[in-house]
């Protein structure tokens, strides 16, 4: 079983559309959980940090459950710049080096 | 990625040759460096982290070894490359949360 899964998709979703995607993981000990987006051929850039009792960045919401080990981002009015695939990620406690573990990703297309 | 420099962007080598990729930091001294791997269709994987000039940490067994010469260097190598060294390499550093270099794309051939 996968640390972090994802569903792959792909989400094609019209523009101004509400998306959704979640994110299980199996670690109990991870402590810290966050959402990256990669574009095409580039390098994965933080969306955001997501906190225990959710947050709120503009358009994007993260909801963390850490009873049921499960972490969403809800995406509205969708732009067409907000295609990518959308990686969950998790950081265990107790590493102070840091080590992420990541899903394999949501990809996410926006058409006109 | 701004304070992230890495090079070469992209590198075709043949099976059995040499690799050094470079990895550059600005901002904070001693900060914790990581490399990663993506290879095609699979998630990224940590390969090695650094904590300081010296000390380098394996994640998974491998012809590949790190390197960390300076506070703000990070390097990767490996004597004799395999087909299956092909990927996407990223340098990553962390302050608070975890921030990508722009990526080495290598393809071994």
């Amino acid at each position: 079983r996968k640390e972090v899964e994802q569903d792959p998709g792909p989400f094609n979703v019209p523009e101004g559309a509400t998306v959704a995607f979640n994110c299980t993981y199996s670690n109990s000990a991870s402590q810290s959980f966050f959402w990256y987006r990669q574009d095409c051929r580039k390098e994965p850039k933080l969306l955001m940090s997501v906190y225990s009792s959710g947050n709120e960045d503009g358009r994007f919401t993260a909801q963390l459950n850490r009873a049921s080990q499960y972490i969403s981002l809800l995406i509205r009015d969708s732009k067409l710049s907000d295609s990518a695939t959308y990686l969950c990620v998790t950081q265990g406690r107790g590493t102070s080096y840091g080590k992420l573990t990541f899903g394999q990703g949501t990809i996410l297309t926006v058409h006109p | 990625s701004q304070t992230i420099h890495q090079w070469p962007a992209t590198l075709v080598q043949p099976v059995g040759s040499p690799l050094s990729l470079e990895c550059t930091v600005e901002g904070t001294s001693n900060p914790n460096l990581y490399w990663y791997r993506q290879a095609a269709g699979r998630g990224l994987q940590l390969l090695f982290y650094s904590v300081g000039i010296g000390q380098i940490s394996s994640e998974v067994p491998q012809n590949l070894s790190a390197s960390r010469p300076q506070d703000r260097q990070f390097i990767l190598s490996s004597k004799k490359l395999l087909l299956s060294d092909s990927g996407f390499y990223l340098c990553a550093k962390k302050d608070y949360e975890q921030y990508f270099g722009p990526g080495t794309r290598l393809t071994v051939t």
